[in-house]
């Protein structure tokens, strides 16, 4: 049971430049989360998602884009890449809006130069 | 705005004393609030809470939730060098599970 699986673990982009971030889960969970963690602070939540086809905002989402096509895949896009975006990078699942814990992949660390 | 706020934002303690954690929040919708250790990676689970005054524990750790004043604690009693972590504390919303983080508290234990 892989659970949530992010790719790439470590990247370097230069300004400008773009990427996605890939994100999946195996669980079926319904929901779904990007969060980003700049050094020595907590987790802000950039966009979410409650299912195929639905995503929402949260508290940081300028610079960023999502998709949310399938159950299992929730990709997050970065374009023109800025020095503000270096941080690492989460994504998370929850199975249902009963569920208890929320299952973490094991992050992206992203450099912006 | 939905907010969630830790307290202190770090601690240095000695093995073998107690430490306690304060989280509150501002949620509209309140569902549940749920407790993670953070070392080198991924945040790793440790409670949720969904009623008032029902206390979790589990070992050295232990967590309540007051529903009334808004807010958690996480208490670590004879701590260990390995408790030294990032704690951090989330509020999950009932509509749309929205979930928030707070801050963090940095939590460093000395031999």
């Amino acid at each position: 049971n892989a659970g949530v699986t992010q790719t790439p673990k470590f990247r370097i982009l230069k300004i400008g430049q773009s990427m996605t971030l890939q994100c999946t889960q195996d669980m079926n969970h319904n929901y779904m989360y990007w969060y980003r963690q700049d050094p020595g602070m907590g987790l802000k939540l950039i966009y979410y998602s409650v299912g195929a086809g639905i995503t929402d905002k949260g508290e940081v989402p300028n610079g960023y884009n999502v998709s949310r096509s399938t159950t299992e895949d929730f990709p997050l896009r970065l374009e023109l890449a800025a020095p503000s975006q270096t941080s690492v990078y989460f994504c998370a699942s929850i199975l249902t809006d009963r569920a208890t814990e929320a299952f973490f992949g094991q992050g992206t660390r992203l450099t912006v130069v | 705005e939905d907010k969630v706020v830790q307290s202190p934002l770090s601690l240095v303690v000695h093995e073998g004393d107690t430490v306690t954690l304060n989280c509150s929040y501002e949620v509209t919708n309140f569902r549940s609030l749920l407790w993670y250790k953070q070392e080198k990676k991924a945040p790793t689970f440790l409670f949720m809470l969904t009623s008032s005054g029902i206390e979790k524990k589990s070992g050295r750790l232990s967590s309540i939730l007051d529903k009334k004043e808004l807010f958690s604690i996480l208490n670590i009693t004879a701590t260990q060098t390995g408790d030294s972590a990032i704690y951090l504390c989330a509020v999950i919303k009932a509509a749309g599970n929205k979930l928030t983080f707070g801050g963090g508290t940095r939590v460093l234990v000395k031999p």
